[in-house]
């Protein structure tokens, strides 16, 4: 079965531009959470969508905006960049199935996308 | 105060040591704990997963989890140089178990 996949890997950007990351889940997987992960800060929760609503957000600026597709995958958006949006951009998926009650909530995260913003 | 609590080491131990990792954490919602591994810029790999307290062996990994003291640990036996990495606890609370609140990491050095 194929991971997590995140598209792109790397990325340079400048101040005040724009950002599209892209995540492709685990087949069958219907719930994508992103997470920021930095050296101060470590990784901290953004969203997660499940059959394309938003059901949980982290405590982050209205900057950062996802949205999820009828097929799972799951894309990322962070508008008008600054200096500290400089991280790795994780994304996750979770299966809502399983024989033990607390089996849907294993996440299996993607390579991540290193985002670097000059 | 955050809400996981997870010292980032460096902590070095030799080849063939045991590792011994923890965290604590203070939202008593918390019901899904786990341990992820993450190499250098990779990213995390779930280790070892448990639900509400208990103990779970894998290999050489046994997690425990002290719900009453709001304690999770982690020890890896038989220490190997692939060993080194950071070491992250997770947890989520069941009416939010997408969202997961993570330590900061624990760095750990294998040396042979």
């Amino acid at each position: 079965k194929a991971g997590v996949t995140q598209t792109p890997r790397y990325l340079i950007k400048t101040r005040g531009q724009q950002v599209t990351l892209s995540c492709s889940p685990i087949s069958g997987h219907r719930s994508v959470s992103w997470y920021q992960q930095t050296p101060g800060q470590g990784l901290q929760f953004l969203f997660e969508y499940f059959s394309e609503t938003q059901r949980n957000k982290g405590n982050f600026p209205g900057r950062f905006s996802g949205r999820q597709f009828s097929n799972s995958r799951s894309e990322m958006n962070v508008s008008t960049l600054e200096l500290g949006d400089s991280a790795l951009y994780l994304c996750a998926s979770s299966s809502t199935s399983g024989s033990a009650l607390g089996a849907k909530n294993i996440q299996y995260f993607g390579a991540g996308t290193r985002l670097s913003v000059l | 105060q955050k809400e996981v609590e997870q010292d980032p080491g460096p902590l070095s131990v030799p080849e063939g040591a045991i590792v011994s990792l923890n965290c604590t954490y203070s939202n008593s919602a918390f019901q899904y704990f786990m341990w992820y591994r993450q190499y250098s810029r990779k990213g995390p790999e779930l280790l070892m997963y448990t639900y509400s307290s208990g103990n779970k062996e894998d290999g050489r990994f046994t997690a425990q989890v002290d719900k009453s003291s709001k304690y999770i640990s982690l020890f890896i036996r038989d220490s190997q140089p692939s060993d080194s990495a950071t070491y992250l606890c997770a947890m989520s609370a069941t009416d939010s178990w997408g969202k997961l609140q993570f330590g900061a990491g624990t760095q750990v050095v294998v040396t042979p």
